[in-house]
């Protein structure tokens, strides 16, 4: 069945980075493009970014751009999320999910900065 | 501040029906060339789910007391024949303009 499995949880300190990655399975890995989504403690859902596996294509939201960055590998099926410069509004849960309707979504993964 | 409006919170008993709304702009909800409006569920502690597609699409296992609708820059979500179990946030989602992606601030439903 399709699958996306997120890395286990992080702490980390302000100013530094984070790298959080999703694994894709059940599907052809380029047939989708895939949605980082975070949700800090209590708080509802952020959009975070959108990639392209085929083309590439990037789009960021406006609370990490210019400190994030989304890459694939089509030989792992995976897709990775690095944030940097981190700060403390940057806790919470990050969730991956693909296609344009966010059909199936990880497990999601704490990040923590403290 | 989220971009699409959502109430903070509804309620309703057991097999009542429940309407949740989500206010946009004519770039996002209310783009007439797009019928890019979502909406997930998600309990406590849980990961969201989809719930509706393309305004008014029911993925596979969704049931169909769960129905969307969009009038102009608003989008609606109707929980018919409310289940304790439909308790839980309910966000709407859509495109704003290429690929950026904008979630409603989210509403509670209360099963009293």
């Amino acid at each position: 069945q399709v699958q996306l499995v997120q890395s286990e949880a992080e702490a980390t300190k302000p100013g530094a980075s984070v790298r959080v990655s999703c694994e894709a399975s059940g599907y052809n890995f380029y047939d989708y493009g895939f949605h980082w989504v975070r949700q800090a403690p209590g708080q509802g859902l952020e959009w975070m970014g959108w990639i392209n596996p085929i083309t590439g294509e990037r789009s960021y939201g406006a609370s990490v751009r210019g400190r994030a960055t989304l890459t694939t590998d089509a030989n792992t099926n995976t897709v990775s999320w690095e944030l940097r410069s981190l700060i403390s509004g940057d806790t919470a849960v990050y969730y991956c999910a693909r296609g344009i309707s966010l059909d199936t979504w990880g497990q999601g993964t704490l990040v923590t900065v403290s | 501040q989220s971009a699409l409006t959502q109430p903070r919170s509804v309620s309703g008993s057991p097999g009542q029906s429940v309407t949740i709304s989500c206010t946009g702009t004519s770039a996002n909800i209310g783009n007439p060339g797009s019928d890019y409006v979502f909406w997930y569920q998600q309990h406590p502690g849980k990961v969201p789910r989809l719930l509706i597609s393309n305004v008014r699409q029911r993925p596979a296992g969704v049931p169909d007391r769960f129905s969307g609708s969009r009038s102009g820059n608003t989008a609606s979500l109707t929980i018919s024949g409310l289940q304790p179990d439909d308790e839980a946030h309910y966000y709407c989602a859509s495109y704003g303009g290429g690929l950026n992606f904008v979630f409603g601030s989210g509403t509670h439903v209360t099963v009293v």
